[in-house]
């Protein structure tokens, strides 16, 4: 079945700490993949999403992910965290012929300032 | 840019009665999506419309079910409510069927007793 795992629950960082969220998605044929913020309180934001082409992708708020095809990864990244980061964070896999999202269980990020 | 507006965004309910939740899909946007976010857990497929039309369906049970209207404003009925029904709802919507990134609703709360 698809599926999406995002391997980390709870993340807590000092601000300007560098930042990696794992996802790793199944296989399924061709995939687009999108990583969603939700701030306390919010409805979940795009944060970035890719199809094709660069495999590095470059986001709102200087967030960036990485799509590595032969580790079926797409690991969200900032090199530099601010407290307004703290959110929940989502990874999730639209696959070809189908239109649902399938999501991760997300990650809780923590900043401190 | 309206976004996606849901009503209400609370509600309580006894199990084994029916609720029905709307959605206001995006200005210029025709397919409407409904997710189901359990606590602690990442958004689950229920079904997308698209031009008043179901054009795909998740894992859930026939009580679920939905409605687009012509203004691309949606629907999403649960009928014989139980107590695992008590999540979030989300209503998502975008132009393009999905694949290029919805945006999400801030959802219903749904709290069955």
């Amino acid at each position: 079945a698809q599926s999406v795992s995002q391997h980390n629950h709870h993340v807590i960082l000092s601000e300007a700490a560098s930042l990696e969220l794992g996802c790793n998605y199944s296989y399924g044929g061709t995939v687009n993949l999108f990583w969603y913020v939700q701030y306390p309180g919010q409805h979940l934001q795009l944060l970035l999403k890719y199809f094709s082409g660069d495999p590095l992708v470059k986001g709102i708020k200087g967030f960036e992910a990485e799509f590595i095809k032969s580790k079926f990864s797409f690991n969200l990244r900032k090199p530099s965290v601010q407290w307004s980061d703290t959110a929940e964070y989502f990874c999730a896999a639209s696959y070809s012929g189908t239109y649902k999202y399938i999501f991760g269980t997300g990650t809780r990020l923590k900043v401190l300032a | 840019e309206t976004g996606v507006t849901q009503s209400p965004t609370h509600l309580i309910k006894t199990r084994g009665q029916q609720v029905t939740l709307r959605c206001s899909s995006q200005s210029g946007h025709n397919t409407v999506s409904w997710y189901q976010q359990a606590l602690g857990q990442g958004p689950q497929f229920i079904f997308q419309y698209y031009r008043e039309e179901e054009n795909g369906r998740g894992n859930f049970p026939p009580r679920f079910s939905g409605l687009q209207f012509p203004n691309y404003s949606s629907e999403l009925n649960v009928n014989a409510l139980e107590l695992d029904d008590s999540a979030l709802y989300l209503c998502a919507s975008s132009l393009t069927g999905g694949n290029y990134g919805y945006t999400f609703g801030s959802g219903t709360r749904l709290t069955v007793v």
